[in-house]
């Protein structure tokens, strides 16, 4: 099991430009969660699955980020136009049970808008 | 809005010593909590959780305190190992799951 994969590793791109991060889940988990980690606030939760929709996603902010899943193995998460205050790690996390319970998260994408 | 904190962001402790990190919250509706370490460069791994209906529960050297009434969580780690040095985030759940900031452990040899 290769865990949960994340692309790009890293990111650097210039404010107003559009970025797309990829997560693939843990096969037969059915939930996914999109997380990002800042200094100030620490880990917070900007959307998640459930067997592909959407259960929540009000801690995204929508007028510039998008989540899809469009299948069980593949989810991503768009910011069009992406700000410098987006930088961030961004984790993707997947389990079989809820939000309530354990995650396995993926590495990170560390994304920098200049 | 903190619902979730951890309020040391750092802490040191000597090899074989006793570890202990806190976490405070402040919805009552939380019954279910959770520590995450994390490396460098790496994402979170869980570590332990206990239910509400439970004020402790044990995995080898780590041990997780609740009290409810408090509000107040503690994870013990005994005897603490170098290899521990990492970021530790405590969760809370109930109707979402909530993070703290974390708190960065150092275990000097």
């Amino acid at each position: 099991d290769a865990g949960v994969i994340q692309s790009p590793r890293h990111e650097v791109t210039e404010m107003g430009q559009e970025v797309t991060l990829r997560c693939k889940p843990i096969s037969g988990h059915d939930y996914l969660f999109w997380y990002r980690q800042t200094m100030m606030q620490g880990l917070e939760l900007l959307v998640y699955f459930n067997n592909k929709a959407v259960m929540d996603d009000s801690g995204m902010p929508k007028d510039r980020f998008s989540a899809k899943m469009p299948n069980a193995s593949f989810s991503t998460l768009k910011i069009q136009p992406s700000e410098p205050r987006d930088s961030a790690v961004y984790f993707c996390a997947s389990n079989q049970k809820g939000r309530n319970y354990g995650y396995t998260f993926g590495s990170g994408t560390r994304l920098t808008v200049v | 809005d903190q619902q979730v904190k951890q309020n040391s962001p750092s802490l040191s402790v000597q090899e074989g010593r006793i570890s202990i990190l806190n976490c405070d919250y402040t919805n009552s509706m939380f019954d279910y909590f959770l520590w995450y370490k994390k490396y460098p460069a790496e994402g979170p791994t869980f570590l332990i959780s206990i239910s509400s209906i439970k004020d402790k529960n044990e995995d080898g050297r780590f041990t997780v305190f609740l009290n409810k009434s408090a509000k107040h969580l503690s994870l013990h780690i005994v005897p603490s190992q170098p290899g521990d040095s990492a970021v530790y985030f405590c969760a809370a759940s109930g109707n979402d799951m909530r993070f703290g900031a974390g708190t960065r452990l150092t275990v000097k040899p």
